[in-house]
């Protein structure tokens, strides 16, 4: 839809197993973020990105670590899954013009077995 | 800490009758914007509307209107000739506005919408 896409859409994995998500845009964006979606709680920051290497942590970022090498791209990085892990992950893109708004992927849904 | 509250996990409405969700916002801010996001069953979050804080009249998209009390800290969505295509999560997200700097997207947990035909 406005150029962000996430792979893979859905993952199983084994605990203690190490997983990656990537998140790719084609809006040239300079901030990206990463949410994770769990009944009850909504959506949760996880990481950002403000610009080519730089990042900062959000509300629920133990466990996971992130990178970003290039304006385009944006992975999230379970170093060691866990069940607590298992969840819906969203990729988003923000401007701070327009509308102000987020553009948001369509999700990973990523089990932890 | 900014906060967003939606107080009803769950609501249920007629076809073609209006319903109102509600979401209250705790914020120090003095500028900032509030979304309403639609979440229907493809996962997706769709952008239904949007509020900039600093305009005093309610945003109106189609069926879809809000109703924005900044003193009260209260924007609630109201969905008028409810469709059996409006049945979805909602959320309410607040962002705060820093001018040049980014704020982050603050989302409330959720009210899942369902139309009854």
């Amino acid at each position: 839809d406005a150029g962000i896409t996430q792979s893979p859409r859905h993952k199983v994995t084994e605990t203690g197993t190490p997983v990656t998500l990537r998140c790719h845009q084609t809006e040239n964006h300079r901030y990206m973020y990463w949410y994770r979606q769990d009944p009850g709680h909504g959506l949760r920051l996880i990481h950002y990105s403000y610009g080519v290497k730089d990042t900062d942590k959000g509300e629920v970022s133990d466990g996971y670590s992130v990178s970003r090498s290039k304006t385009e791209d944006f992975l999230l990085t379970l170093e060691s899954a866990t069940s607590s892990q298992t969840s819906v992950y969203f990729c988003a893109i923000g401007t701070l013009q327009g509308n102000y708004g987020y553009t948001f992927g369509s999700g990973t849904r990523l089990t932890v077995v | 800490a900014q906060t967003v509250t939606q107080s009803q996990p769950e609501m249920s409405v007629q076809e073609a009758e209006t319903v109102t969700l509600s979401c209250t916002y705790d914020t120090s801010e003095n500028n900032y914007y509030l979304f309403w996001y639609k979440q229907p069953p493809s996962r997706q979050m769709i952008l239904v509307i949007r509020q900039e804080a600093y305009k005093q009249q309610n945003a109106t998209e189609n069926r879809f209107s809000v109703n924005f009390q900044k003193a009260a800290k209260s924007f609630s969505l109201k969905i008028s000739d409810s469709q059996l295509g409006d049945t979805a999560m909602y959320f309410c997200a607040f962002r705060p506005y820093y001018g040049g700097s980014q704020g982050n997207l603050i989302f409330g947990k959720g009210t899942k919408l369902s139309v009854k035909p």
